[in-house]
């Protein structure tokens, strides 16, 4: 499972656009880069997930170069209630490879607050 | 709407009582995962399985114990509680080849 590295906190406005930037240097040919949001007390939601250039959904945006060893979450106009913690998660499960290959093992994610 | 349930979602119990915290999902999802987490700190992984009779012991070292039996339940037990498992554990389910995860509401342990 490659490690990723993300930084442990942000403050944004509202209405500014956030970007979080995720590092992920050892990433494997079939890892794809996934992306959760948690809020305090509650379980953390999927967000978006990619494998390379950019994805875009009602929610998100996620850039990822063509190196792969680095992707970019981005949350358009973030709001009050977009203050929580982000997640950065790359693996691959698509194959049984050992007893480890089917972790979901998240670290310590991005504290994003949003500030009025 | 994810559907996975945990029960109960509090428990305030005495030290020394065995307990289990159930976890079902609809879903039909083969993978499953318990996690671990304290207010404001990092979720940690304790124990996941890859489907029936496959139970894995996470990251984080629990006294726990597990079984899967069935596909749609993934029960965690505690033999004999302690004050220091008190905390949040949360229940997550997710299909084949890089699907997304899917939480259930949590149980908020108390041993005292």
């Amino acid at each position: 499972l490659a490690k990723t590295t993300q930084p442990i906190s942000m403050d944004s406005y509202e209405g500014q656009e956030v970007n979080i930037t995720c590092s992920h240097n050892n990433i494997a040919t079939n890892d794809y880069i996934t992306w959760y949001q948690q809020f305090p007390s509650q379980g953390p939601r999927f967000i978006i997930q990619g494998y390379k250039t950019k994805v875009t959904n009602e929610v998100a945006s996620l850039f990822i170069p063509a190196d792969r060893k680095s992707s970019t979450l981005s949350l358009p106009r973030v709001s009050l209630s977009d203050t929580a913690v982000y997640y950065c998660l790359v693996g691959d499960t698509s194959t049984y490879s050992g007893a480890g290959s089917y972790q979901l093992t998240f670290g310590k994610g991005t504290k994003l607050s949003v500030i009025p | 709407e994810a559907d996975i349930y945990q029960t109960p979602r509090y428990l305030v119990i005495g030290t020394g009582k065995k307990i289990t915290l159930e976890c079902s999902q609809t879903m039909g999802h083969d993978k499953m995962y318990w996690y671990q987490q304290d207010p404001g700190m990092e979720l940690h992984l304790i124990h996941y399985s890859y489907g029936v009779n496959s139970t894995e012991k996470g990251d984080l070292s629990s006294e726990s114990t597990v079984s899967r039996i069935r596909t749609e339940h993934f029960p965690l037990t505690l033999e004999s509680a302690r004050p220091s498992h008190t905390s949040q554990y949360l229940c997550a389910s997710r299909g084949t080849i890089n699907t997304e995860a899917f939480f259930g509401q949590g149980t908020r342990l108390t041993v005292v």
